[in-house]
């Protein structure tokens, strides 16, 4: 069955780096994109934007340029979120997520019935 | 962006009642571009329709979207307790903007 698992929740102080992994299985990795969705603390889901499996190319929402970064390992079938110069307002639950539907000539499905179980990232001096 | 404002903001129903959530679009939202989600405390978001009445693998039947413009709709026909959870709309039609989420309680 296809599955997205995560890397587990690690503590970062204010200015680290975090790079948070999710495995992909269960189904060809190159035929789906790979899309991030941000969670704060009782707060309602964010798109943060999605990367292309076969270019490696991010697409990244309003607001999450600049610190935020996609990349793949497709030997590995895993794709990663960094983010650099963490905030306390970073702080949040990072999911991963797949579309329900595999692309079709560079065009992707933005609606996702695979989700990785979250990545919590707290960011605390 | 497309904004997304969802009511009410909680729902407090008791069991074999039907839900309805209402999730309102500040500019229409394509019928092919309009999807529902549920989230569970802990849990990651399970989507339950999409294309605005497109039912997604394994979910109820008592779980039906409608809808079209700018407004859209989200029933839970016979409310069962394990359907406490909140509930979200999202549009992929022009980018990507979830709503605020609905929280269904059973009493």
């Amino acid at each position: 069955q296809v599955l997205l698992v995560q890397s587990v929740s690690e503590v970062k102080k204010p200015g680290a780096s975090v790079r948070v992994s999710c495995k992909a299985s269960g189904y060809i990795f190159s035929s789906y994109a790979i899309n991030w969705v941000r969670q704060a603390p009782g707060q309602g889901l964010e798109w943060m934007g999605w990367i292309n499996p076969n270019t490696g190319n991010p697409t990244y929402a309003q607001g999450f340029t600049g610190r935020f970064g996609f990349s793949l390992d497709t030997s590995v079938s895993t794709a990663y979120l960094q983010i650099s110069s963490l905030k306390s307002e970073d702080t949040a639950v990072y999911y991963c997520a797949r579309g329900r539907s595999p692309m079709v000539r560079g065009v992707i499905d933005l609606h996702f019935d695979h989700w990785g179980q979250g990545t919590l990232v707290p960011v605390s001096p | 962006e497309v904004e997304l404002t969802q009511s009410p903001g909680t729902l407090s129903l008791s069991p074999g009642e039907r839900a309805t959530l209402s999730c309102r679009a500040s500019q229409s939202v394509s019928s092919s571009s309009l999807a529902w989600y549920q989230q569970k405390p802990g849990q990651a978001p399970r989507l339950l329709i999409y294309a605005t009445s497109s039912g997604a693998t394994g979910i109820p039947d008592r779980f039906t979207g409608s809808g079209s413009g700018t407004d859209f709709t989200l029933t839970i026909s016979r409310l069962e307790p394990e359907d406490s959870a909140v509930y979200y709309c999202q549009q992929y039609g022009s980018s990507v903007t979830f709503g605020g989420g609905t929280k269904v309680e059973i009493k």
